[in-house]
C-alpha cells in the first residue's frame, strides 16, 4: 500500500525555467510534509517542509504548496538550474508516529542548459 | 548544519558474512535514528526505529534476528546484516532527528553500498 506517490518518474526543463514535481498521499493523518533531494550513491539532503496547518512555504527559489483536501502536494523550484538536476523525493510523517517518515518513489528532475 | 556520518560507504564481502553500519551523528543527539533501504529504482524502505538505551522497533516484514540494530549513545547506532545472501544487497541509508529540536527535518547519512557475492 503506497500511501505516498510520485506519479513522474522523470521530468526534463530548461534552465530558467520552473519546475513542478508533484506529490500524492493518502494517508490522512499525514500532517508533516518534507522535499529531500538526492544524488547517486548519496543519503537525501533536506530541501523544505510543510506543516499541514500551513498551505504554502517558500524558501528561496523553493516553494511547497499543499492542498490538504485533495491530498496533493507539490514542489516549484524557480528559476531551475542545471545543479538542480537529482532525485526529488517526497515524504510525510504524522506526530503520533514518532517521526517515521513514508517516502514516494522519487521524480528524477533534469535541468537542460 | 547537522550531520550524519555512515561507515563504510561500500562494502563487498562473500555470502555468509555478517556486516556491520555505523551511523553517527556528529553534532547534535540523537535518541531516535532510523534505518532505511532503497532498491535501485526504488524508494527508501523504512526498515527500523532505532531507539537509544532500548530495542528497536521494526516494520513489518523485517526481520530483527537478521537485521541486528544497537542504539548504545546518543551519538551512535549500528545496523549488523547477520550471514548476508545476495538478496540483501542494497542501500542501507540511516536518518537521525536532533532530540532537542522536535520541530527539526531527519539529516540522512550518505549510505552505505552492500554488495554481497
Amino acid at each position: 500500500d503506497q500511501q505516498v506517490k510520485q506519479n513522474s518518474p522523470s521530468l526534463s526543463v530548461q534552465e530558467g525555467r520552473i519546475s513542478i514535481l508533484n506529490c500524492d498521499y493518502t494517508n490522512s493523518m499525514f500532517d508533516y510534509f518534507l522535499w529531500y533531494k538526492k544524488y547517486p550513491a548519496e543519503g537525501p539532503t533536506f530541501l523544505i517542509s510543510i506543516s499541514s496547518i500551513k498551505d504554502k512555504n517558500e524558501d528561496g527559489r523553493f516553494t511547497v504548496f499543499l492542498n490538504k483536501s485533495a491530498k496533493h502536494l507539490s514542489l516549484h523550484i524557480v528559476p531551475s538550474q542545471p545543479g538542480d538536476s537529482a532525485v526529488y523525493f517526497c515524504a510525510a510523517s504524522e506526530y503520533t508516529s514518532g517521526s517515521r517518515l513514508t517516502f514516494g518513489e522519487g521524480t528524477q528532475l533534469t535541468v537542460n542548459p | 548544519g547537522a550531520v550524519v556520518s555512515q561507515h563504510p560507504s561500500w562494502v563487498i564481502c562473500k555470502s555468509g558474512t555478517s556486516v556491520k553500519i555505523e551511523c553517527r551523528s556528529l553534532d547534535f543527539q540523537a535518541t531516535t535514528m532510523f534505518w532505511y533501504r532503497q532498491f535501485p529504482k526504488q524508494s527508501l524502505m523504512l526498515m527500523a526505529t532505532s531507539n537509544e538505551g532500548s530495542k528497536a522497533t521494526y516494520e513489518q516484514g523485517v526481520e530483527k534476528d537478521k537485521f541486528l540494530i544497537n542504539h548504545a549513545s546518543l551519538t551512535l547506532s549500528t545496523l549488523t546484516v547477520t550471514s548476508a545472501h545476495p538478496e540483501d544487497s542494497s542501500f542501507y541509508i540511516c536518518s537521525a532527528r536532533d532530540t532537542g529540536y522536535s520541530n527539526q527535518p531527519q539529516h540522512f547519512g550518505d549510505g552505505t553500498r552492500l554488495s554481497i557475492l
